[in-house]
Formats: structure tokens, sequence, C-alpha cells
């Protein structure tokens, strides 16, 4: 059965300063791997997603995220954190044999002036 | 391209009370899921549908929740009775499927309240 780890409930950055949210995957399947934002109030917006192309994946708004199979991990990445990153980050796998998409339990990013 | 449409927006009702909720996915879309989100927790699968058959629904509460997708397309969930603890917000999501691309569309959800 596949599930997704977030490694982190919380994490606090200073503005500026970079950016590493963790993700931990188990799947059966060759999975895809996804990385979505959620600000307060808001709907899930895509930042970033990995299809078994390139390893490193390049998002939206600066982030990236590197699909490392060795290490069952898609952690993502920023090198400088903007105040208009705090929000709340998901982590998701799917595999391709079910289609499932799972959830982690979420990252509230806090970037601090 | 129209994405998922979900409706209604927001809906508050009494415990006990009923409620159903409307999903309309992205057209040509095999696979729907339906999730719940409370308040400070990630999306939670309650069920996926693959055209008009379920795939997974083991994390539906069976005793309370419905759901149902005929003809393959659009999809309603429903809650009766509604408890205290149904409150959140319930997403609908499509996905074309196929072996390259299994990203998942999401509708704007329907934020449920119960008094």
């Amino acid at each position: 059965a596949q599930s997704v780890t977030q490694l982190d409930s919380h994490v606090s950055v200073s503005e500026g300063t970079p950016v590493l949210l963790r993700c931990n995957y188990s799947s059966s399947y060759s999975p895809s791997l996804f990385w979505y934002v959620q600000h307060p109030n808001k709907g899930l917006q895509l930042l970033l997603k990995y299809t078994s192309a390139a390893t490193l994946v390049k998002g939206i708004n600066g982030f990236e995220a590197e699909f490392k199979k060795s290490e069952t991990s898609f952690h993502l990445t920023k090198p400088s954190a903007h105040m208009s990153d705090a929000a709340e980050y998901f982590c998701v796998v799917s595999d391709l044999g079910t289609y499932k998409y799972i959830f982690g339990t979420g990252t509230r990013l806090k970037v601090l002036a | 391209e129209a994405g998922v449409a979900q409706s209604p927006r927001y809906k508050i009702i009494e415990k006990r009370q009923s409620v159903a909720f409307w999903c309309n996915p992205i057209s040509g879309h095999a696979t729907l899921y339906w999730y719940q989100q409370i308040l400070g927790q990630g999306p939670k699968l309650l069920i996926q549908f693959q055209n008009n058959g379920v795939v997974d629904d083991s994390q539906l509460p069976k005793d309370r929740f419905s759901a149902e997708r005929l003809k393959g397309v659009d999809s309603t969930l429903k809650i009766q009775p509604a408890k205290l603890e149904d409150s959140a917000v319930y997403l609908c999501a499509s996905s074309g499927g196929g072996l390259m691309n299994t990203e998942a569309f999401f509708g704007q959800g329907t934020r449920l309240t119960v008094v």
C-alpha cells in the first residue's frame, strides 16, 4: 500500500534563508509525486510534480524537489524564503497501478521577518 | 478547459440533519475522488471511483456517508445524519489516469458546518 510521511509538522525559517520540507514515500508501483501549497482558507495549488521523467523537478515560485528512489524521498526546497511562502504544504503520492492519491499530514511553514 | 465544479460552496446544518454535495469532474476524467479536510489537517480520501465503480471506500464512514457516481460522470456525496465532527471542507477531484499522468485536479470544495 502506498503512503507518504512528512517528517516535520512545523518549519520556521527567516526570510531570505533556504527552505527544506521533507517527504518520504512508500509505493508498490512506480510512483508519481506531487507537492501542493494551501494558504489559509484557500484551495490547493499544485507546486510541482514528478512523473518518472527528470528526477529534479522545478515548480512555481522558485520551488524545486528531487526524487531519490534509493532514499524514497521527495524533499521540497527553495533557496530563499519569502514572507508569502508562509502556508501549509502537502506531499502527495500516487501509484500508476491504482491511481490512489494519498496526502501527507502537511507541514506548516512559518517565515520570520 | 473547465475545471472540477462543486456545489454548494458553503452549507450550515444542524446535527442529525442530512446534506448532499455535488461534483462534476473534468470532462473525460475516469477517476473521481472525494476528500474530507478537517481544519488544520491534510485531506483524507473518503472514496475513489474509477468510472462508475468504487475502487476504494475504506475510510468512508458507511453508517452515515454514501456516495454514488451514476453513468461515470458526476457524483454526489451524502451525509445522513450529520454529526458535529463532520464539520470540514469536502473536496472533489478528478484524474484522467493514463500511464504518465496521474495528476488530480481539485474543485474549490464545499465547507460544511454542523451546529
